[in-house]
């Protein structure tokens, strides 16, 4: 495709489950990055790939998330033992280079509950 | 501290106003970016424009106008004859030199939620 896509699109779950969102970024682009927007807010950093190497996991907010590239396209964030205030619509987005303005998939809305 | 400010939460117009949307940022890098994004109802963020710190010149792309100002810290964005498809919400946001090792992760701002009536 084209664009940046995500799966899914909305994910409930009760908490204490564990979820897996997937981003597919745009074919060729070497930067990929995740971001948590909460509701009324900006969207916020969580962590920072280059090909498959993560380079920045800074603003993971715990331990509990945990991001993936295995093979430096498709990447995977996967929160464990979800709690309510991981709440929120997690953005993932890409670049050709890390300077390079970000193209946003449509976003994976996570309600805990 | 919020590196990026978008002082306007919410504005409202009727359709074929002008309309600025500022933004204030705060940096002590020498080289940075800035961009626009609009976060229209469906949730997507769309790429709007991308400025480097060494490019003051303002920019035009249709009925959308951008202002940089270094000596004001200042990136206002300017639509011109609003139209009801331009309400959503808009975002600024900087990326820094320091923050290579991040992939240059943006910072945005809170935004600003236009609403043009028509």
């Amino acid at each position: 495709g084209a664009g940046v896509s995500q799966s899914p699109r909305y994910k409930v779950a009760k908490r204490g489950q564990d979820v897996a969102l997937r981003c597919d970024p745009i074919s060729g682009h070497v930067s990929l990055f995740w971001y948590q927007q909460a509701l009324g807010q900006g969207p916020e950093f969580l962590t920072y790939f280059q090909n498959e190497a993560q380079l920045d996991k800074s603003g993971l907010p715990s331990d509990r998330f945990f991001a993936e590239r295995p093979e430096g396209s498709v990447s995977t964030l996967k929160i464990q033992r979800t709690q309510q205030e991981d709440s929120a619509v997690y953005l993932c987005a890409s670049s050709f280079r890390a300077y390079n303005e970000q193209f946003f998939g449509p976003g994976t809305r996570l309600t805990v509950l | 501290a919020q590196k990026v400010t978008q002082a306007q939460t919410e504005i409202s117009v009727v359709e074929k106003e002008d309309v600025t949307l500022d933004c204030v940022y705060e940096t002590r890098d020498t080289t940075y970016y800035l961009f626009w994004y609009k976060q229209p109802p469906s949730g997507e963020l769309v790429f709007l424009i991308r400025r480097n710190s060494f490019d003051e010149q303002n920019e035009i792309s249709g009925r959308y106008s951008w202002n940089f100002q270094k000596s004001t810290s200042s990136f206002n964005f300017t639509i011109t004859a609003s139209q009801v498809v331009d309400s959503a919400v808009y975002f600024c946001a900087l990326s820094e030199a320091r923050a290579s090792d991040s992939g240059y992760a943006l910072n945005f701002g809170k935004g600003t939620s236009l609403l043009v009536t028509p």
